[in-house]
């Protein structure tokens, strides 16, 4: 038979726009969590990381934002371009030196 | 990043045939980790290995085999390749510490005829 891909949430944002790409996550226990861009035919790249003894974390042109009592995590672009561009990944840590479990990804598109 | 490395970087097969897909490190890390990625889905664990003689499965084990023949070398075997593991594959590496945070190398490229 043939296989149907899932879609992507998508965000499509105007470049020099702010871009928020959000991700829910499933476990309370959860201590750790990371940020993930992938672009076309590359492997995921670490952009920033976030403990959850911590609500916010700047990095250059990003900042995750952590929020325990609704079990979200945010990843916000500055001054989106068009290299940002790619899908973005949560993940998450549900033990200290436990596996990592990863969101399905958002597709990001910037618009020149 | 280029202190991951896979090969081969695509591959093309045929049903029933046993494909290795190799994974090297220079990044002096003890946890290795091979994923799976299909269209549309995050990333699935197949197998990882926190040391050389420590082999654990995934949640999609079923049908992958793997050998960490040394710290920096981490394969995935698919002894009788089928159609529906045509996917793209990556493997990853961490350092046992206070994050665990994983690096990701190219990916493999495999379809199964």
């Amino acid at each position: 038979g043939e296989s149907v891909g899932l879609h992507l949430p998508t965000l499509s944002v105007q470049e020099g726009d702010n871009s928020i790409i959000n991700c829910a996550y499933s476990n309370s226990a959860s201590d750790y969590f990371i940020w993930y861009k992938q672009e076309s035919g590359k492997g995921p790249q670490f952009i920033i990381d976030i403990r959850s003894n911590m609500d916010k974390r700047q990095g250059q042109r990003v900042t995750v934002l952590l929020n325990k009592t609704v079990k979200h995590l945010s990843l916000q672009i500055a001054a989106t371009q068009p290299g940002d561009s790619a899908v973005y990944f949560c993940a998450e840590r549900r033990s200290k030196g436990g596996k990592l479990i990863f969101g399905q990804g958002t597709e990001l598109s910037v618009k020149p | 990043d280029a202190d991951v490395t896979q090969t081969p970087r695509n591959r093309i097969t045929k049903t029933g045939k046993r494909i290795m897909l190799e994974c090297s490190q220079t990044k002096g890390h003890d946890r290795m980790y091979w994923y799976r990625q299909d269209p549309g889905l995050g990333l699935r664990l197949i197998y990882y290995s926190f040391d050389v003689k420590d082999i654990n499965k995934g949640e999609i084990s079923d049908g992958y085999s793997v050998s960490r023949q040394a710290q920096a070398k981490f394969s995935l075997s698919l002894e009788s390749a089928i159609p529906n593991q045509t996917a793209l594959y990556f493997c990853a590496t961490s350092l046992t510490g206070s994050t665990d945070t994983q690096y990701f190398g190219p990916g493999t490229r495999l379809t199964v005829l």
